[in-house]
Order: C-alpha cells, then structure tokens, then sequence
C-alpha cells in the first residue's frame, strides 16, 4: 500500500519548453503533497506544499510563476516548470501523506523525474 | 527551531558488519522521526518511523532504530551489512505542519 508514481520518468528538452510532471498517488487519497528538488549528492529542498483544490504554499525563494502546482484532485497533483532554462535541470521528487489506511503524519514518496533542459 | 544532524557524509563497511548511521534531532515537542533510504536515481523509500510507541523501532531490509529522548538521537543499526545496503540514508523530523526537516543525508558504502 501508500504507492505514489510519478510521469515521466525522464524529459529532455529544449531551452523556453514548458514541461509538465504528475504525481499520483495509486492507492490512498493525499490530503497533502509536496515537490521537492534535490541538486546532486545533496539532500532533498522542499519547493512547496500542495492541498487538494488550494493554491500551493510555495517555500522562500522558489518562483511560483515559475514553478506552476496544481492539486486538481485528492489522487493527483502536477508540476509544471514554465520557459524552462538548462538551471531548472535537477531531480524533481513528488511526496504524499493522506488519509485512509495510510498514516498521516508519514509522506510516501515517488521515483522522481530527472529533468534535462538543453 | 526543529533541525536534524547526521554525522558522517559517508560511511564504509565491510559487507557482515555492523551498520550504525547516526542521527541526532532538536525539537521542542515530541517528535516523528523517520528514516528513508534513496537508491541511485530513486526516489525515497520508507524504512522505519519512530511515532512515540515503541522505542525501539523495527524497520525493513533488517534495519532498526532506536529512540533515546535523553540523547536525542535517532541512530539506525543493522547487525550485518550487505552489499544491497549500499544506497544513502535520510534522517528527518517532523513538524507539526507534517513537513519533514531533512539531515544532509549519509551515504553507506559496503566494502566486500
């Protein structure tokens, strides 16, 4: 139980591309998810905070025109990164916690999407 | 202000070692302490969490950890280490928000 899966896997694309990335969680509702970034050999950064059908809370120094989150439902949330730069290349990972057979104070993560911008 | 301190960037053992990566946390309240293990481009995998019952926690793959509120730490052992284990493990507190404050992270290397 509590898997969370995320699309793609891996994007390659040009620079001023606009890329989209889902997270789902499979087999609980999540009352909350959030995106991190993780640069290499470091650990993760939040990026922000998403709650079903409420605009993100996005953490200090992350551009939120630029870093577009949408929790349309309780299983699925997306991150789209506008006019991508090759400097918004890095590792996204996606994390849920919720409600149901899942304990809420525990966020199950994703496999993580590696972006690559040219 | 909650923070988590791992010691050790990296830490080498022999495969049928001991493992002991070592967490030390502050918080004001009592806490949920988690231990979450990455493999090379992975995502996170939960390995144990301490929610205030039991002080010693039993997680997967053989780890454990055991809580000590006077030293506040939250070390991970695993009496024999395999070459599987090789990966980097995350200690992370949580606040009251369920955001989770994250230790720099440890990478185990196993020598066979």
């Amino acid at each position: 139980g509590a898997v969370v899966s995320q699309h793609p896997s891996r994007v390659i694309c040009k620079s001023g591309t606009s890329v989209k990335i889902e997270c789902r969680s499979l087999d609980f509702q999540a009352t909350t998810m959030f995106w991190y970034r993780q640069f290499p050999k470091k650990s993760l950064m939040l990026m922000a905070t998403s709650n079903e059908g409420s605009k993100a809370t996005y953490e200090q120094g992350v551009e939120k025109d630029k870093f577009l989150i949408n929790h349309a439902s309780l299983t699925l949330s997306t991150l789209t990164v506008t006019s991508a730069h090759p400097e918004d290349s890095s590792f996204y990972i996606c994390s849920a916690r919720g409600g149901g057979s899942t304990s809420q104070e525990t966020q199950y993560f994703g496999p993580g999407t590696r972006l690559l911008v040219l | 202000a909650q923070s988590v301190t791992q010691l050790g960037s990296h830490v080498s053992v022999s495969e049928g070692a001991l493992v002991l990566l070592r967490c030390n946390y502050s918080s004001s309240v009592p806490p949920y302490l988690f231990w979450y293990v990455q493999y090379p481009n992975q995502g996170l995998q939960l390995l144990l969490k301490y929610t205030s019952a039991a002080t010693l926690v039993k997680g997967i793959n053989g780890f454990e950890a055991e809580f000590k509120k006077s030293e506040t730490s939250f070390h991970l052992t695993k009496p024999s280490a395999h070459m599987s284990d090789a990966a980097e493990y995350f200690c992370a507190v949580s606040r009251r928000d369920y955001q989770l404050i994250w230790g720099a992270g440890t990478k185990l290397i196993i020598k066979p």
